[in-house]
């Protein structure tokens, strides 16, 4: 069975700083992989896809990796600002499944 | 990216109506919808896939005739939560993914905040 693991649980960074959100999964057959940001009382937004055979995906300032074989991800925010403040979920599809399958997320806060 | 709308955004109810809350892809033809709920500070809960003229799968203690679901077309998903109860308050997300930009890529509506009192 497919688990996924966010670490940490929370993150408190001033403004400015480069920070790394990890993400593992138990199960390497993945078919893709997700980041999502949520808002307090919102739904997800999603950031970043990255396929089972890519190994990277960037986006303005973020940049997600993939490491299939030892089960991680990272999702790197360069110069964080305050409005990058919210929850950060990392979702695996499984290779054979539908369904996606949702760690507990990070909590980020950036300071101004 | 492609957006998907939930309808209504805030819902109160008393106890024993049902509520109905709609999904709709905007700008894509959505081949699988889901439906999930999250309890304060805690992650997605899926309760049901659908795919579009099928049946919906439901996830396992989920009550299928409490949540009743129903994917009419490509762009629109119905979750009807019926007689609700107290602790059917909940924020419930539905997500939508179909072939958008040659991606894979699932999307995620608003939400929708469910009080029963």
């Amino acid at each position: 069975k497919q688990e996924v693991t966010q670490i940490p649980a929370a993150l408190s960074v001033p403004e400015g700083e480069n920070l790394v959100l990890n993400c593992s999964f138990t199960d390497s057959a993945i078919y893709n992989l997700q980041w999502f940001r949520q808002d307090p009382g919102k739904g997800l937004t999603s950031l970043l896809l990255i396929q089972s055979s890519q190994r990277e995906q960037t986006s303005g300032r973020l940049n997600a990796s993939l490491d299939k074989s030892s089960g991680r991800s990272t999702l790197y925010i360069a110069a964080s600002q305050p409005g990058d403040s919210a929850t950060y979920l990392c979702a695996v599809r499984p290779r054979y499944g539908n369904k996606l399958v949702f760690g507990a997320g990070t909590i980020l806060r950036v300071k101004s | 990216g492609a957006v998907v709308s939930q309808h209504p955004s805030r819902v109160i109810c008393k106890s024993g109506t049902s509520v109905k809350i709609e999904c709709r892809s905007l700008d894509f033809q959505a081949t699988t919808m889901f439906w999930y709920r999250q309890f304060p500070k805690k992650s997605l809960m899926l309760m049901a896939t659908s795919n579009e003229g099928s049946k919906a799968t439901y996830e396992q203690g989920v009550e299928k005739d409490k949540f009743l679901i129903n994917h009419a077309s490509l762009t629109l998903s119905t979750l009807t939560v019926t007689s609700a109860h107290p602790e059917d308050s909940s924020f419930y997300i539905c997500s939508a993914r179909g072939l958008v930009d040659m991606s894979d890529t699932q999307y995620f509506g608003p939400g929708t905040r469910l009080t029963v009192l």
